[in-house]
């Protein structure tokens, strides 16, 4: 049973570049959400994907963007990159989204912005 | 929105120690959930904890919903279970997003 798949692990942008990250959820599941981690800090929702809608969204500006596949992969897409952008992008699974279900995550995509 | 605060931010302990983390959150929750961090950056799944307790071998957790905590024990730590705890929840009026404390970090020297 695949988990949660990220691509890739590592990226280094230059700032006002573009990015697209990807994520394939576990299997038998139909929600992603995104994270960022900062440095020493705990994950900080973006947004969450559930039947290719964008469902909830954290405090992030509009230069973070997402879209949901039929198969449930996903994509976050970061426009105008900032140094501050520099974070580890974690992507969750589960199942579901209006019930509290357990969510696993990937081994995450680290962003460099130079 | 729904505050999570950990404690202790930091924990050295000998191989073969016990500890308690701790994890307060300000609001009523659908879902709890403790997290393991290793060096490469993986959370893994330690527990699914809403209420009530559950063990899994040397580890185990307790969440008091009424009283807004929840605790995880690690029994006769080991080296390789050092690294940052999570404790992570669903408020009840936040949909399902999960909202992380600051997290643990353990280090257990040999």
């Amino acid at each position: 049973d695949a988990g949660v798949t990220q691509s890739p692990t590592h990226l280094i942008k230059t700032r006002g570049q573009q990015v697209t990250l990807r994520c394939s959820p576990k299997s038998g599941h139909d929600t992603v959400s995104w994270y960022q981690q900062a440095l020493g800090q705990g994950p900080q929702f973006i947004f969450q994907y559930y039947e290719e809608e964008e469902r909830q969204r954290g405090n992030f500006p509009d230069r973070f963007s997402g879209h949901q596949f039929p198969n449930y992969s996903s994509e976050l897409n970061v426009n105008a990159l900032l140094l501050g952008d520099s974070a580890l992008y974690l992507c969750a699974s589960s199942f579901g989204w209006v019930l509290a279900y357990e969510q696993y995550f990937g081994p995450g995509t680290r962003l460099t912005v130079t | 929105g729904i505050q999570v605060e950990q404690s202790p931010p930091d924990l050295i302990l000998q191989e073969g120690a016990n500890s308690t983390l701790r994890c307060n959150f300000s609001d009523s929750v659908n879902n709890l959930q403790w997290f393991h961090q290793n060096p490469w950056g993986q959370l893994i799944n330690l527990f699914y904890i809403p209420s009530g307790t559950k063990q899994n071998g040397r580890l185990s957790a307790t969440t008091v919903a009424t009283e807004r905590y929840s605790l995880l024990y690690i029994s006769s730590s080991q080296t390789t279970d050092s690294g940052v705890y999570f404790c992570a929840v669903e408020g009840e009026t936040s949909g399902s997003r999960l909202t992380f404390g600051e997290g643990t970090q353990l280090t257990v020297n040999p």
